[in-house]
């Protein structure tokens, strides 16, 4: 099984500041198939990014995901209010089980 | 638009089983895989299981093998998740999710909250 590991547990910025949340792989995921979700206090997740890097349909571009060997990363420019929320990455490249990180809360003082 | 509509809340004694449902509505129903999430209160997501509700092909997470079952209806097009042998620690928000190639899950149901208690 393919073990997702994201960091920091938890982030403090201010609203206009960069966030940028870890995802390192136990192994490599093939042809970089991670994925990166939202989940808001209340709410059901919502897919952010998809094949490390692809903005997924009606997701502004302050949001962009990137891949470097076994680490991922999401970066959130010009962190506004309703950002604040759990972020999860998720693999789907090392089939048949699909894994998320434990997540990363972000959190805008 | 592509909407996954979930059941209601269950709440349910250890020992017993559940079945819960989620109809996808918006698209052509057998022409995408379906997962099931699992997030206990507080925690994160977990993987349970996938069908593929054309075929009724399954796969499971390991540590649900042989006491969860994933099945779908195509006449009624949806797609129901039943655990069996109960216990307090399989209380959780339980997540459809419609699978796009190669694999991520680009629309979720609301969630239905099972909650085991005695």
């Amino acid at each position: 099984e393919t073990v997702l590991t994201q960091s920091p547990g938890t982030l403090s910025l201010s609203a206009g500041d960069r966030a940028t949340l870890s995802c390192r792989a136990s192994q490599s995921v093939n042809k970089n198939f991670v994925a990166w979700y939202r989940q808001k206090p209340g709410q059901t997740p919502r897919l952010l990014i998809y094949d490390a890097s692809n903005r997924a349909t009606g997701i502004p571009d302050r949001f962009s995901g990137s891949a470097s060997g076994t680490d991922f990363t999401l970066t959130i420019a010009r962190l506004e209010p309703e950002d604040s929320a759990v972020y999860y990455c998720q693999q789907y490249g090392n089939s048949p089980q699909w894994t998320f990180g434990q997540g990363t809360r972000v959190e805008i003082k | 638009q592509v909407v996954l509509v979930q059941s209601g809340a269950e709440v349910k004694r250890p020992g017993t089983s559940v079945k819960i449902s989620c109809k996808p509505s918006g698209y052509r129903f057998t022409t995408h895989d379906i997962h099931w999430v699992r997030q206990v209160p507080g925690q994160g997501l977990e993987w349970v299981a996938i069908i593929n509700p054309e075929t009724g092909t399954t796969e499971y997470a390991q540590d649900v093998q042989g006491r969860v079952t994933v099945t779908s209806d195509t006449s009624a097009a949806t797609v129901f998740l039943e655990v069996r042998r109960l216990r307090s620690d399989d209380t959780a928000v339980f997540y459809c999710a419609r699978d796009r190639l190669p694999g991520y899950f680009d629309h979720w149901g609301q969630g239905t909250p099972v909650i085991v208690s005695s």
